[in-house]
């Protein structure tokens, strides 16, 4: 049930560029992403809803595939303070908007 | 920015005993979350809570947890008697209507010894 993530690790250097897939074994109403730092709380992100529509981060996008139930995050130009771990939120629908959140992928950007 | 706010920071405790966690989600927000993360890995889902009574719980969510918003204003999460695998750091959530994603509190970082 909980959405997998992929690459679990990825380690890149200031001004490249990375992606964050998420797949989920459910149909999906909306898709979530959220960043942590070591010791710190997850921050909101993305959020990227069925049908398109989207709202999110001004250096970072993400695609949302409904009829495969996979999202990527893309981080482009990647600085020192997108380090962290970042998680997909899915929401399969529902009165709740509750959140399943996936494996998790731990980002370290180099100088 | 509008914040949500989580005490204590730290708590030990020690096995079987009762513990009380508290947040104050932002105040025009709607539903309310429970999530712990053990050692830095997977967030997990423990309870969701809208207007005013539990919308869904997991199955970590068992009879020795509860939730109240006993003033409208604050949000507990009351651990019955605690276990040493209930270590762990526990994350209150808030949303709001619409495009909204979740703002997480900073976390209690609670220890059962």
């Amino acid at each position: 049930q909980q959405p997998v993530q992929s690459p679990q690790a990825v380690i890149l250097r200031e001004g490249e560029d990375a992606v964050i897939n998420c797949s989920s074994s459910k149909a999906l109403y909306s898709v979530h992403w959220y960043r942590q730092k070591h010791g710190e709380a997850p921050v909101f992100l993305m959020i990227l809803l069925k049908g398109g529509e989207q709202k999110g981060h001004e250096k970072i996008s993400a695609s949302f595939n409904e009829k495969k139930q996979q999202s990527s995050l893309y981080l482009t130009a990647s600085q020192l303070s997108y380090s962290g771990t970042y998680f997909c939120g899915t929401d399969p629908g529902g009165a709740t908007n509750k959140l399943i959140f996936g494996t998790g992928t731990l980002l370290a950007v180099q100088p | 920015e509008p914040e949500v706010t989580q005490t204590p920071s730290h708590q030990v405790t020690q096995m079987g005993q009762e513990v009380i966690l508290r947040c104050v989600p932002i105040s025009n927000h709607l539903y309310f979350y429970w999530y712990r993360q053990i050692l830095g890995q997977k967030v997990e889902f423990l309870v969701s809570f809208y207007n005013n009574e539990i919308s869904e719980k997991s199955e970590i969510f068992d009879d020795q947890f509860s939730v109240e918003r006993p003033d409208g204003s604050n949000f507990t999460l009351k651990i019955r008697s605690t276990k040493l695998e209930d270590s762990a750091m526990y994350f209150c959530a808030s949303a709001g209507q619409g495009l909204s994603g979740y703002t997480f509190g900073s976390g209690t970082r609670l220890t059962v010894v």
